[in-house]
């Protein structure tokens, strides 16, 4: 799996939106980019993933740049409780039964 | 989507006992599930891979007899830590694949070990 590169910690205030970039210039072309977060104590939680195009579903957006080598999950409206630490993954396409490796993520604040 | 339950949430024992610790996916079935373990202000690491029907697969540096895992059922993996001291005290978490085939997890709670 590719290496991702993120910020160790970001601040947004409650209400506005929160960019979360991630490094990942060494993907290859079948890799997909997934996100997750994890909420202090809890289980890490899916939140979207993407190949080239970018995807929005209830929980955020996904943009991925056209030579695919960085992308920035958007939670268009941060509230407090999504607090969390932020994973950036690449992993292979087709591997349903390969764990996930996690890198140290972001450290996200929600301010209110 | 995909439900992983896992139990007990949190658990402190004795030094030199065994904890066993429970995942099941709930409404799937997984062949495989993955075992994690978190130090407090780190991130999740990868222990061993369960595999229904035989034998785990182990990280390397991961003790496979300290650290029992059987998969006996399309629903349920559990983790023994067996022998326990205080540096075992972590976070233990659970993971299953879904049945599509994109890569995404699905995990459990958590289960807090402390050892005293």
């Amino acid at each position: 799996d590719a290496k991702t590169t993120q910020p160790p910690s970001m601040d947004c205030a409650e209400g506005r939106a929160a960019n979360l970039p991630c490094n990942h210039s060494t993907i290859s072309g079948n890799e997909y980019v997934y996100w997750y977060r994890q909420i202090h104590s809890q289980g890490p939680q899916y939140i979207i993933h993407g190949l080239k195009n970018n995807e929005t579903n209830e929980m955020a957006s996904l943009i991925i740049t056209e030579d695919r080598k960085s992308s920035t999950l958007i939670l268009p409206h941060a509230t407090l409780r999504d607090t969390a630490v932020y994973y950036c993954i690449v992993t292979a396409a087709g591997t349903g039964r390969r764990a996930l490796t996690f890198g140290s993520g972001t450290r996200l604040q929600v301010q209110p | 989507g995909a439900v992983v339950s896992q139990h007990p949430s949190w658990v402190i024992c004795k030094s030199g006992t065994s904890v066993k610790i429970e995942c099941r996916s709930l409404d799937f079935q997984a062949t495989t599930m993955f075992w994690y373990r978190q130090f407090p202000k780190q991130s999740l690491m990868l222990m061993a891979t369960s595999n229904e029907g035989s034998k785990a697969t182990y990280e390397q540096g991961v003790e496979k007899d300290k650290f029992l895992i059987n998969h006996a059922s399309l629903t349920l993996s559990t983790l023994t830590v067996t022998s326990a001291h205080p540096e075992d005290s972590s976070f233990y978490i659970c993971s299953a694949p879904g049945t599509g085939n994109t890569g995404e997890l699905f995990f459990g709670e958590g289960s807090r070990l402390t050892v005293l």
